[in-house]
């Protein structure tokens, strides 16, 4: 496989559920990147890790909870979400900054 | 306050018939600014980076250009496969190190055969 792979791609669960998104990169990249995409909204970024470090959460609810075990992996755990919570949620790597960003298809959330 | 904003929301245009996008940002110390496309369904595809002012980038029908304030995405002679919604993104100054990108909204483009 190559580039930037997300699954599942589509999530549907109920507020008190629990579930992890996964996201895998085959481009030897440092530095992965959660988004979430909400319709009419651009596109905001959650947190990012170097190296397997996090360097930035941005101001992201403590529901969202992101692992990064190595430079290719990245998940991030749900807990507890809400209806507002529903959007589609990307992931992204890139070498260091200010390298560009590489996308995977992202995973389709909703909630009930 | 670092801000993207894209221009038009929504662009229809005739195949053939040429046009430009426009992404004005105000970022402190811009690093890059960065260009995408995104198919419905699907993660933005990666276009350009244009690093200082009076740089252009080219690829088929897509030329992206930078100013001091702006940058602008002409597409000439666009055809149907060129529908998609087009990113415009800007890393400021003081975030290469976490990659901080500031996204605009986005412009819609259909072209029409």
């Amino acid at each position: 496989e190559t580039g930037v792979t997300q699954t599942p791609r589509h999530l549907v669960m109920g507020m008190t559920n629990k579930k992890s998104l996964k996201c895998e990169q085959h481009l030897g990249h440092n530095a992965m990147y959660w988004y979430k995409q909400s319709a009419k909204k651009p596109l905001e970024l959650m947190f990012v890790y170097n190296f397997k470090e996090q360097t930035e959460n941005n101001s992201v609810p403590s529901r969202f909870s992101p692992e990064c075990p190595n430079s290719s992996h990245l998940f991030l755990h749900l807990h507890t979400l809400q209806p507002e919570d529903s959007a589609l949620y990307l992931c992204a790597s890139s070498q260091e900054s200010p390298q560009p960003q590489h996308f995977g298809d992202g995973t389709r959330l909703s909630i009930l | 306050e670092d801000q993207v904003t894209q221009s038009p929301e929504a662009l229809r245009l005739q195949e053939g018939e040429s046009s430009s996008l426009n992404c004005s940002y105000t970022v402190s110390g811009l690093r890059g600014l960065f260009w995408y496309r995104q198919d419905p369904g699907k993660g933005p595809e990666f276009l350009f980076t244009l690093y200082s002012a009076g740089e252009e980038k080219e690829k088929e029908r897509l030329k992206a250009t930078l100013t001091k304030k702006e940058s602008f995405l002409h597409i000439t002679a666009p055809k149907p496969e060129d529908s998609a919604t087009y990113l415009c993104a800007a890393l400021p100054g003081g975030s290469s190190n976490t990659g901080k990108l500031i996204f605009g909204q986005g412009t819609t483009l259909q072209v029409k055969p």
